[in-house]
């Protein structure tokens, strides 16, 4: 069955102090895979795709980082607006031919002041 | 430009009942996919309408249904109201059919079945 695992599933930290989020993922016919922001209230917001091992994306504080089993979202320096929770998706192509998103459960990160 | 525009935000049904939830994507964006947002099992794929056609399918039973316009807007509807059905169910629109690529989501309608 294909598995989509967030940890950890809530994260903590002060102002400025740097860590990682882990996704790691048993999936068969992987196409990609993607990291998304929730806000409370809010639907999903788009933040990174990622298609082949090796590959990494930046935007501001964040860099996603995808290996032939996990993936890495690291947060430097963060603020208090980066509070969020943070979903990690997999697309996956079936034997069928369809397609499908697998979300993990997200991580929780609050940042304190 | 407008977003992903879901209707109701809130709602509350009863066992056995129906509802019908509302998706208007974002202009231009011709794939419209649904998803099911609980706290037990996190966002779960419900199925997706590009071009009026259903191109993909999550595993939820048959009372979970959807169609598309022939403007991109689409519904869905569920059947027979469990308690299990409660949970904000999440539209996302995109330009491009399938996965690959980044959808844009609503604020979705949370159900609440009693």
């Amino acid at each position: 069955e294909d598995q989509v695992t967030q940890s950890p599933e809530a994260l903590r930290l002060q102002e400025g102090e740097s860590s990682s989020l882990n996704c790691s993922y048993t999936v068969s016919g992987l196409r990609g895979l993607f990291w998304y922001r929730q806000d409370p209230g809010k639907g999903p917001e788009f933040l990174f795709t990622l298609y082949s091992a090796g590959e990494e994306k930046e935007k501001e504080r964040l860099k996603a980082t995808l290996t032939k089993k996990e993936s890495f979202l690291h947060i430097t320096a963060p603020k208090p607006e980066d509070s969020a929770t943070y979903l990690c998706a997999v697309h996956i192509v079936t034997q069928g031919g369809s397609e499908k998103l697998v979300f993990g459960k997200g991580t929780k990160l609050t940042v304190n002041p | 430009k407008a977003g992903v525009t879901q209707t109701p935000r809130y709602l509350i049904k009863t066992r056995g009942q129906q509802v019908t939830l509302s998706c208007s994507p974002i202009s231009g964006h011709r794939s419209v996919s649904w998803y099911q947002q609980t706290p037990g099992q996190g966002l779960q794929f419900l199925f997706e309408y590009f071009s009026e056609t259903q191109r993909n399918k999550g595993n939820f039973p048959g009372r979970f249904s959807g169609r598309q316009f022939s403007n991109s807007r689409s519904e869905m509807n569920v059947s027979t109201l469990e308690l299990g059905d409660s949970a904000l169910y999440l539209c996302a629109s995109s330009p491009v059919t399938g996965m690959d690529g980044e959808l844009f989501f609503g604020e979705g309608s949370r159900l609440t079945v009693l």
